[in-house]
């Protein structure tokens, strides 16, 4: 069974935010939300990590609801170059140090 | 800035021959991976290593086996290729996980590898 559940694909006009939502209803306690993205013939590049509370960085906000079973990742001001392959994964505490990516949302940015 | 680099970007081998990624991380980090990207399944992971000689099987090891003799190489071993590993092949390294501060994974740039 996945883990996460993203929409295949998105689109979003340049300068506007861009909004990916994840769900991960079966996330546990201990199990923190990652984003990566991926873009075209590159390898992925880790953009945002969170547990409950929502975060910041230069790159993107992560909103994660209350009760950790859907997540959203904003890109406040989305540029052509973010048009990627944008993945939603759930790190398995106690399960070594795996990471396991799924479908992942493929994000257009028009201009 | 960490530095991931896998050996080749692009390989063409024949079924049957032996196959050889390797990977090369300049960062000191404990934790290497190996995934396999295809068309609609995502990044699968094949094996990770989280110290030198140490290794643990991921979603997909059938088919593949891996080496970690150095700190800073992670080598993924084709012993007898086939067509349904056509694929292209990422490495990852990773500080320790266990460090909730931190925990996101560095990739190489790919190797793209066709078995005829």
């Amino acid at each position: 069974d996945a883990k996460t559940t993203q929409p295949t694909s998105m689109d979003c006009a340049e300068g506007r935010a861009a909004n990916l939502p994840c769900n991960h209803s079966t996330i546990s306690g201990n199990e923190y939300v990652y984003w990566y993205r991926q873009i075209h013939s590159q390898g992925p590049q880790y953009i945002i990590h969170g547990l409950k509370n929502n975060e910041t960085n230069e790159m993107a906000s992560l909103i994660i609801t209350e009760d950790r079973k859907s997540s959203t990742l904003i890109l406040p001001h989305a540029t052509l170059r973010d048009t990627a392959v944008y993945y939603c994964i759930v790190r398995e505490y106690n399960a070594g140090n795996m990471l396991t990516f799924g479908g992942g949302t493929r994000l257009m940015v028009k201009p | 800035d960490v530095k991931v680099t896998q050996s080749s970007r692009y390989l063409v081998k024949r079924t049957g021959e032996k196959v050889f990624l390797e990977c090369v991380q300049d960062m000191d980090h404990e934790n290497m991976f190996w995934y396999r990207q295809d068309p609609g399944l995502g990044l699968r992971l094949i094996y990770f290593s989280y110290d030198v000689k140490m290794k643990e099987k991921g979603d997909i090891p059938e088919g593949y086996s891996v080496s970690r003799e150095k700190k800073e190489r992670f080598s993924l071993i084709l012993e007898s290729a086939s067509t349904n590993q056509t694929s292209m092949y990422l490495c990852a390294s990773s500080p320790d996980l266990q460090r909730v501060s931190t925990g996101e994974l560095f990739f190489g740039e790919g190797s793209r590898l066709t078995v005829l």
